[in-house]
C-alpha cells in the first residue's frame, strides 16, 4: 500500500515564475492538505481539499491555489514566485472524518 | 487563534539519557494533540496522538506523552534515548469538531551523542 507520494522531489524556479506541485494521497484517503515548511520552522497550513473543493484555507495569499481531481490527487500552484516562497512543501492525506494526517516526503522548492 | 509553543529549540543528550520535550498550546476549545518526528532526509511520521481518555499516551519507539489540561501542555518523554532518535520533533494540534488541519510548533532538534 503506497503512502502519500509527491512530485517532483526538488525544483528550482526563478522569481516571478509559476510552479505546480503534485500529490497522490494514501490509498482510501479522500482529503488532501498542503503545508509549507520554511527552513527551521514547523509546517504551516496552506489549504485543504475535499470532494474537489477547497474546504479550509490558512493565512496564505491568493498566489497560492490548488485543485483536487476526481481520483483525490491534488495540485498546488504558486504564481509570481517570491524568494520567500523557497521552502519544503508537504502534502498530507487523511481518511474521511479522521483527525489523523499522513504526510508525504515533500517537494523542495528553491526560488532564485 | 490556535498556536503551539516548543520552547526547546535544540537539545543535545548522550545515549541512555532521559528526554523530555516541552509543548504548550493555546486554543479556546477542545483539541487533539500530536507529536510528529522527522528523521534526517525522511518525511514526517506520527509518533503518538491524544484524542481523549487516559492523558498518558504511549507511542512508537518507546516514546510517551502526557496531556495536562490545566497547563495546556503535552510534553514528550522517553526514559532512555538512542543515537537513532536524532531527529526533529514537532508538536501539533487540531480542533475537535472542525477541519483536521494541523497547527505545528517550530520544532525541537534532538541530537543524541553516542
Amino acid at each position: 500500500d503506497a503512502g502519500v507520494t509527491q512530485s517532483p522531489t526538488h525544483l528550482i524556479k526563478t522569481r516571478g515564475q509559476q510552479v505546480t506541485l503534485r500529490c497522490s494521497p494514501k490509498s482510501g484517503h479522500d482529503t488532501v492538505s498542503w503545508y509549507q515548511q520554511a527552513l527551521g520552522q514547523g509546517p504551516q497550513f496552506i489549504f485543504q481539499y475535499y470532494e474537489e473543493e477547497e474546504r479550509q484555507r490558512g493565512n496564505f495569499p491568493d498566489r497560492f491555489s490548488g485543485h483536487q481531481f476526481p481520483n483525490y490527487s491534488s495540485e498546488l500552484n504558486v504564481n509570481a514566485l517570491l524568494l520567500g516562497d523557497s521552502a519544503l512543501y508537504l502534502c498530507a492525506s487523511s481518511l474521511p472524518d479522521s483527525y489523523e494526517q499522513y504526510f508525504g516526503p515533500g517537494t523542495r522548492l528553491t526560488v532564485t | 487563534a490556535q498556536s503551539v509553543s516548543q520552547h526547546n529549540h535544540h537539545v543535545i543528550l548522550s545515549e541512555a539519557a532521559s528526554l523530555e520535550l516541552g509543548c504548550n498550546y493555546s486554543y479556546g476549545g477542545t483539541v487533539n494533540l500530536f507529536w510528529y518526528v522527522q528523521y534526517p532526509g525522511q518525511h514526517l511520521q506520527l509518533l503518538l496522538k491524544y484524542f481523549s481518555g487516559d492523558p498518558l499516551v504511549k507511542g512508537i519507539k518507546g516514546f510517551e506523552a502526557e496531556f495536562i489540561k490545566s497547563k495546556f501542555s503535552f510534553n514528550l518523554r522517553k526514559p532512555s534515548v538512542q543515537w537513532s532518535d536524532t531527529a526533529e520533533y514537532f508538536c501539533a494540534v487540531n480542533a475537535k469538531g472542525g477541519a483536521n488541519n494541523l497547527f505545528f510548533g517550530t520544532g525541537t532538534r534532538l541530537t543524541v551523542i553516542p
